[in-house]
């Protein structure tokens, strides 16, 4: 069974970066796209990007300065790093294998 | 970009009823990129239907996703108690977005 578990602070400091790292397990990252998504309090779900096994990545462009993911196949770990957060970075953040396996989210607030 | 409308907000039905959820898209997509997934608290999302019609593997057949161009439609044939929940609509082309969720209430 393939699950996919999201690591990281769930408290993060205002223009500090946000490190999140999703584990898979019971699966290879070969060959997919891993996604990464993030649903604020109140509004809908937002796509940040996503990145091929091979480290080919494909940002939101309203994110694009901000966001870079990167893989790690000996661990088999997707990153996600999101830098100069606001209050407006809190959300559940989710990673998933392409769109159709979604891990279960973690919260992240941004505040001092 | 695409903005997707689901309607209604919230559905209040009872166990065993008909369930209709909307998903208007603001220009026409494919509908191989269109599709239904169910959210609860502290759970992961779970894909029902993808390509706006192919139900995920295991999900029930109570589960029927719909339509094209603009208008997606999925219908839960017959309310079961773990039907319970938000329903959103996801357009997964070149970007992806989502709609705004459906709330489906006893």
């Amino acid at each position: 069974q393939v699950q996919l578990q999201v690591s990281g602070p769930g408290l993060v400091k205002p223009s500090e970066t946000l490190s999140l790292t999703c584990s898979v397990s019971g699966d290879s990252l070969s060959p997919y796209y891993w996604s990464w998504f993030r649903q604020p309090p109140g509004k809908r779900l937002e796509w940040l990007g996503y990145i091929y096994f091979s480290g080919t990545p494909n940002y939101n462009p309203s994110l694009k300065s901000r966001v870079t993911m990167s893989v790690d196949t000996s661990k088999n770990q997707v990153s996600l790093n999101l830098t100069s957060v606001t209050a407006a970075d809190t959300a559940l953040y989710y990673c998933a294998r392409r769109f159709d396996l979604w891990g279960q989210g973690t919260l992240v607030t941004v505040s001092s | 970009e695409i903005v997707l409308t689901q309607s209604p907000g919230t559905l209040s039905l009872s166990p065993g009823e008909r369930a209709t959820l909307s998903c208007r898209a603001s220009q026409s997509v494919s509908g191989t990129y269109l599709a239904w997934f169910q959210l609860k608290p502290g759970q992961a999302p779970r894909l029902l239907i993808f390509g706006a019609s192919n139900r995920d593997t295991g999900i029930p057949d109570r589960f029927i996703g719909s339509g094209s161009g603009t208008d997606f439609t999925l219908t839960i044939s017959r309310l079961e108690p773990e039907d319970f929940a938000v329903y959103h609509c996801h357009y997964y082309g070149s970007s992806h977005t989502f709609g705004q969720g459906t709330k489906v209430e006893i």
